[in-house]
């Protein structure tokens, strides 16, 4: 069975540009959770989706935004780019909603702002 | 607000050895997770402990819950050089995943 994926793996942006993340769960998976990981933070919830609905928000600024697709896809997009925005971006699929059930991580995305 | 430490941060182990990473939460919870992280890489699911007093182990590694004390533990045995990666808790109060800071672990020969 195919396992999360995210595209692009790489991505390099200038500040006040912004990006989009796209997020393909598991198979059958209907919830989507999207974590920020930087040295200095560690790993901080963005947000979670399930079945198109965002359940959860994490303490990120607006500029954070993201949506689910009814295939479970989901993107983030991050508006005015900031160099603190720089951080590999993981999204995490599970079955059910909330953290009780297992999630599974994808590969991440490395956005690196310039 | 939950609160996950994990200590220590950096560890730095002889091939052959033996020893404890610790994670400690300041809320109940009766559930918890083991990651694995390789340099650059996602996390890997190593361990799901659901109740107080589980332990799971798959080959050198070890995980226990004790949901009374607030605190897991994932014990190293005789370590190797490819258990070398950054190792991280990640508590279950509701949603979301809460993570500890990581335990980086370098098996030297």
């Amino acid at each position: 069975k195919a396992g999360v994926t995210q595209t692009p793996r790489y991505l390099i942006k200038t500040r006040g540009q912004q990006v989009t993340l796209s997020c393909s769960p598991i198979s059958g998976h209907r919830s989507v959770s999207w974590y920020q990981q930087t040295p200095g933070q560690g790993l901080q919830f963005l947000f979670e989706y399930f079945s198109e609905t965002q359940r959860n928000k994490g303490n990120f600024p607006g500029r954070f935004s993201g949506r689910q697709f009814s295939n479970s896809r989901s993107e983030m997009n991050v508006s005015t780019l900031e160099l603190g925005d720089s951080a590999l971006y993981l999204c995490a699929s599970s079955l059910a909603a909330g953290a009780r059930s297992e999630q599974y991580f994808g590969p991440g995305t490395r956005l690196t702002v310039t | 607000e939950l609160k996950v430490e994990q200590n220590p941060l950096f560890l730095s182990m002889q091939e052959g050895k033996n020893y404890t990473i610790y994670c400690n939460y300041s809320t109940t919870s009766d559930r918890l997770y083991w990651y694995r992280q390789d340099p650059g890489k996602s996390l890997e699911s190593l361990f799901v402990l659901l109740s107080n007093g589980a332990v799971k182990q798959e080959g050198r590694l070890m995980a226990s819950l004790d949901t009374k004390a607030r605190l897991s533990t994932l014990h190293i045995t005789a370590a190797v050089h490819d258990l070398s990666a950054t190792y991280f808790c990640a508590v279950v109060v509701g949603t979301p995943l809460v993570f500890g800071k990581g335990t980086r672990l370098s098996v030297i020969a």
